[in-house]
C-alpha cells in the first residue's frame, strides 16, 4: 500500500532555513509526480509546489517561489522540500502527496509534519 | 492563484443530502474538467474522495457523487451519516502545472 511519511519539521527563526522529507513506499516512486501542500493552523489547504516523475520540471506558486525549492531522489524514494527565508506565515503542516498518473489530481497524501516559524 | 470559493459551512441531518459548490473562474474550473475533492478530520491528513469532477476512487461509498457546471463544481453527500462530519475541500488544476485549492467546508451532521 502507497506509504508517505513526511519528516524535517520543527522550529525556526524568521528569516531561516529548513529542510522536509517525503520517505514514499508502496509505489513506484520514479514514475509518479509529486506534490507539497501546506495547512496553517486553522485554516484551508494550499498547494505548494510540484515536481515531475524524473524531476525535470518543478512548479511553485507565488507565495513560495524564489524561497522554496523541491526536489526529489530517485533512488532513495524521497522527496525534499527545501525551504529558505522563512517568514511567520509560512508556519503550517505540510503534507506531501502523491500525484495520480494522469496528473489530473493528488492521489494519496502523508500525515504531514508541522513547520513553526516563530523567535 | 485565487483560492475557489466554498461555503464555509453547511449542516445536514442523518439520511439528509447536502450540496457543497465551489465556484471558481475560467482559467480553473471552468477551463478543465479536473476538480477533485477531499475529505478530512480533524488531525488527518485529506483523503481523495471525487476526481475529475465526478468519478469515485475505488472504496469510496457511492453516497458521494460530484458534478460541475461552467465554473462551479459541486459535490453531493447523499444518506449522511455521522462519520460524515468532516472538512471538505475541492480542488481545481488551474494551467501551467499549478493547483488552487478551495477554502474548505466544514460539514455538521446534526
Amino acid at each position: 500500500q502507497v506509504q508517505l511519511v513526511e519528516s524535517g519539521g520543527g522550529v525556526v527563526q524568521p528569516g531561516g532555513s529548513l529542510r522536509l522529507s517525503c520517505a514514499a513506499s508502496g509505489f513506484t516512486f520514479s514514475s509518479y509526480g509529486m506534490h507539497w501542500v501546506r495547512q496553517a493552523p486553522g485554516k484551508g489547504l494550499e498547494w505548494v509546489a510540484f515536481i515531475r516523475y524524473d524531476g525535470s520540471n518543478k512548479y511553485y506558486a507565488d507565495s513560495v517561489k524564489g524561497r522554496f525549492t523541491i526536489s526529489r531522489d530517485n533512488s532513495k524514494n524521497t522527496l525534499y522540500l527545501q525551504m529558505n527565508s522563512l517568514r511567520a506565515e509560512d508556519t503550517a503542516v505540510y503534507y506531501c502527496a502523491k500525484s495520480s498518473g494522469s496528473g489530473s489530481y493528488l492521489g494519496y497524501w502523508g500525515q504531514g509534519t508541522l513547520v513553526t516559524v516563530s523567535s | 492563484q485565487s483560492a475557489l470559493t466554498q461555503p464555509a459551512s453547511v449542516s445536514g441531518s442523518p439520511g439528509q443530502s447536502i450540496t457543497i459548490s465551489c465556484t471558481g473562474t475560467s482559467s480553473d474550473v471552468g477551463s478543465y474538467n479536473l476538480v477533485s475533492w477531499y475529505q478530512q478530520h480533524p488531525g488527518k491528513a485529506p483523503k481523495l474522495m471525487i476526481y475529475e469532477g465526478s468519478k469515485r476512487p475505488s472504496g469510496v461509498s457511492n453516497r458521494f457523487s460530484g458534478s460541475k457546471s461552467g465554473n462551479t463544481a459541486s459535490l453531493t453527500i447523499s444518506g449522511l451519516q455521522a462519520e460524515d462530519e468532516a472538512d471538505y475541500y475541492c480542488c481545481s488544476y488551474a494551467g501551467s502545472s499549478s493547483w488552487v485549492f478551495g477554502g474548505g467546508t466544514k460539514l455538521t451532521v446534526l
